[in-house]
């Protein structure tokens, strides 16, 4: 089965730790993408890597942290100094940046 | 800084009736426009792609239409379900490709 995975679905940590969400992809793309959505609110861009070894901050990296080692791995870690880290966490690929993006099922992160 | 507005915020119809959900956005620079489907707590599904030479698109009862030059884009859905009610996103890529700005969403209800 094709597709883009997030684990886990839902997530609970203590403020003050650091945490790490999984995106994998097994769709051979090269772009990959991390998203926040707040309640009622539409998605707003974390981070983004267009290739394998490179990645850009987009308008909200403050607080986190990529890393994309593999093709398939793009880890999302929200540290300590993510102010208001409980949100919706969506991944998402593309073949390419400028092509149709595909998305996860989402990781709804609650601090606490 | 592009910004992209979807009016209306909510929107609810009975079953059977024709509608349109609006999106418009400031620059109109912008490579494609992407309406995508989003069910309570799940990730999204794209449901047309427009690139920015085409005027519209199709799939099934649903109809994207494409007006770089004013800024906006239509989502029009024909006969109208219940199954048809989510939240409905616009997105626009910028045409460097490594920007995908999405609308704060139409949430849609059809009523049986």
């Amino acid at each position: 089965d094709g597709g883009i995975t997030q684990s886990p679905k839902y997530l609970f940590r203590k403020e003050g730790q650091n945490v790490t969400l999984s995106c994998e992809q097994n769709l051979n793309h090269d772009a990959m993408y991390w998203y926040r959505q707040d309640p009622g609110q539409g998605l707003r861009l974390i981070y983004y890597s267009q290739i394998v070894n490179d990645f850009q901050k987009g308008d909200i990296a403050e607080g986190y942290s990529v890393s994309r080692e593999k093709k398939e791995s793009f880890p999302l870690t929200v540290t300590s100094a993510q102010k208001n880290p409980t949100a919706f966490y969506l991944c998402a690929s593309s073949p390419t940046s400028f092509d149709e993006q595909y998305f996860g099922p989402g990781t709804r992160l609650t601090v606490t | 800084k592009q910004e992209v507005t979807q009016i209306p915020a909510a929107l609810s119809v009975p079953e059977g009736e024709n509608l349109v959900l609006n999106c418009s956005f400031t620059d109109s620079a912008i490579y494609n426009l992407q309406w995508f489907r989003q069910d309570p707590g799940k990730g999204l599904t794209s449901l047309l792609l427009i690139q920015s030479s085409q005027r519209e698109q199709t799939s099934g009862r649903l109809n994207a239409s494409l007006d770089k030059s004013s800024g906006r884009s239509t989502l029009y859905i024909a006969a109208s379900q219940p199954g048809d009610s989510a939240t409905y996103l616009c997105a626009v890529v910028n045409n460097a490709g490594n920007m995908l700005t999405f609308g704060g969403g139409t949430r849609l209800m059809v009523k049986p």
